[in-house]
């Protein structure tokens, strides 16, 4: 079935390090979506990518689809301490609504 | 607007007992999922429906787990009987059904711990 993988596991940080957070697909996506769980919390939708090549900025967050529909990345440049949590990258192939999420890359920010 | 309402927000109980975890989808989302959440295994999708009718259960794992949906507001997530393995954080989430894979908007959790 499908898979979605999303490496790194986990990336520790220094604040003001860039982070950057990488997700493919065992097959090619309608859409992919990106979520942030901070710590003891809940999955918070962040954005969508719907278009091949799309380029989305929120602040310091970059997220890109590949051409390919299969890939996605996620850079946040010069982290702060209240980008500590789990980022999700979870992908849609059409029909019934379904997103099938990658295993998250926990990331730790130390001051 | 109130968010995905899920209860009880902690849960703690002996194995073998039964478990009765209960969800509210935002209203006029016609999308609901249940989803668990241990550190070994990440966020599994469980079962979901659309329009109160169960789509696909495949992360169902085993007869002592089941779902019902009797309408658009309501949800229960069921386990009986309840084991130690069970014990992770429960999500229910929800979405609008418009032709499209949506935004989901996830609950708050069931923190769940089978002794």
């Amino acid at each position: 079935g499908q898979q979605v993988m999303q490496i790194p596991q986990y990336q520790h940080v220094q604040e003001g390090e860039d982070f950057t957070t990488y997700c493919n697909s065992s097959t090619t996506l309608s859409n992919i979506q990106w979520y942030k769980q901070r710590p003891g919390g809940h999955p918070v939708f962040l954005i969508q990518l719907v278009k091949s090549g799309e380029v989305k900025k929120q602040k310091r967050l970059t997220f890109q689809f590949g051409e390919a529909k299969k890939n996605s990345s996620l850079h946040i440049t010069a982290t702060q301490t209240t980008d500590v949590g789990t980022y999700f990258c979870a992908g849609g192939s059409g029909g019934y609504n379904k997103l099938i999420f990658g295993a998250g890359t926990r990331l730790a920010v130390h001051p | 607007d109130a968010g995905v309402i899920q209860s009880p927000r902690h849960e703690v109980t002996e194995m073998g007992q039964e478990v009765t975890l209960r969800c509210k989808p935002i209203s006029g989302h016609n999308s609901l999922f249940w989803y668990r959440q241990t550190m070994m295994r990440g966020l599994e999708l469980l079962i979901y429906f659309n329009n109160n009718v169960p789509i696909d259960d495949s992360g169902m794992p085993e007869d002592r787990f089941s779902a019902k949906m009797p309408n658009a507001s309501f949800s229960t997530l069921k386990i009986q009987p309840s084991e130690p393995r069970d014990s992770a954080v429960y999500f229910c989430a929800s979405s609008p059904l418009q032709g499209r894979i949506e935004t989901q908007y996830f609950g708050p959790g069931t923190r769940l711990l089978v002794l």
